[in-house]
């Protein structure tokens, strides 16, 4: 069965610092994965995509994932957070099940101190 | 930049009501969804919905609740008797050909 595991409910990082978001995922057929980030209060904002053209992808606001098959990792980074980047990050994959279903990780919320 | 729409924003109900949440997606998309999030909880996927049928359903989405795109524009979620455990955030989301879904801001539904 698909699923996805995001490992660390919350993560506290320093303004400035490395933001590192871990992600795994069992899937039994080549994913489509995903980031997506919700601030408080509003809806999922689409950060980036894997769709196999390329390992390392890039997405808005300075993030980027690298996909590793071996070690079934989709992990999110940005080099340098910014007090804006608080918020709670979903990791998915979406399957191709006639439509697209999509399975959310239980999320990440990412706290940045000045 | 097109986006996916949705009303309420909230709504507030009185348990056994029935509810319809709304949702508008992007025009030229063809594969619909409802998903929910419980307060703290994860996302989750409800309902996929294509070509005027539901393609999938999860354990989740039983009897009291129906999907229906009544017209060109619109996506409904309907829940007939709400429960309090109905108490969530829905999101709407739709996609075209593609693997990619985009969600609407979603409507907080609180049952008293």
């Amino acid at each position: 069965a698909q699923s996805v595991t995001q490992l660390g409910s919350h993560v506290s990082v320093s303004e400035g610092a490395l933001v590192l978001l871990r992600c795994n995922y069992s899937s039994s057929v080549p994913p489509y994965l995903f980031w997506y980030v919700q601030y408080p209060n509003q809806g999922l904002q689409l950060l980036l995509k894997y769709t196999s053209a390329a390992t390392l992808v890039k997405g808005i606001n300075g993030f980027e994932a690298e996909f590793k098959k071996s070690e079934t990792s989709f992990h999110l980074t940005k080099p340098s957070a910014h007090m804006s980047d608080a918020a709670e990050y979903f990791c998915a994959v979406t399957l191709n099940t006639g439509g697209f279903k999509t399975i959310f990780g239980a999320g990440t919320r990412l706290f940045v101190k000045a | 930049e097109p986006e996916v729409t949705q009303t309420p924003s909230h709504q507030v109900t009185q348990m056994g009501q029935e509810v319809i949440l709304r949702c508008v997606p992007i025009s030229n998309h063809l594969y619909f969804y409802w998903y929910r999030q419980i307060l703290g909880q994860k996302v989750e996927f409800l309902v996929s919905f294509y070509n005027n049928e539901i393609s999938e359903k999860s354990e989740i989405f039983d009897d009291q609740f129906s999907v229906e795109r009544p017209d060109g524009s619109n996506f409904t979620l309907k829940i007939r008797s709400t429960k309090l455990e109905d108490s969530a955030m829905y999101f709407c989301a739709s996609s075209g050909q593609t693997d990619t879904q985009y969600f609407g801001p979603g409507t907080r539904l609180t049952v008293l």
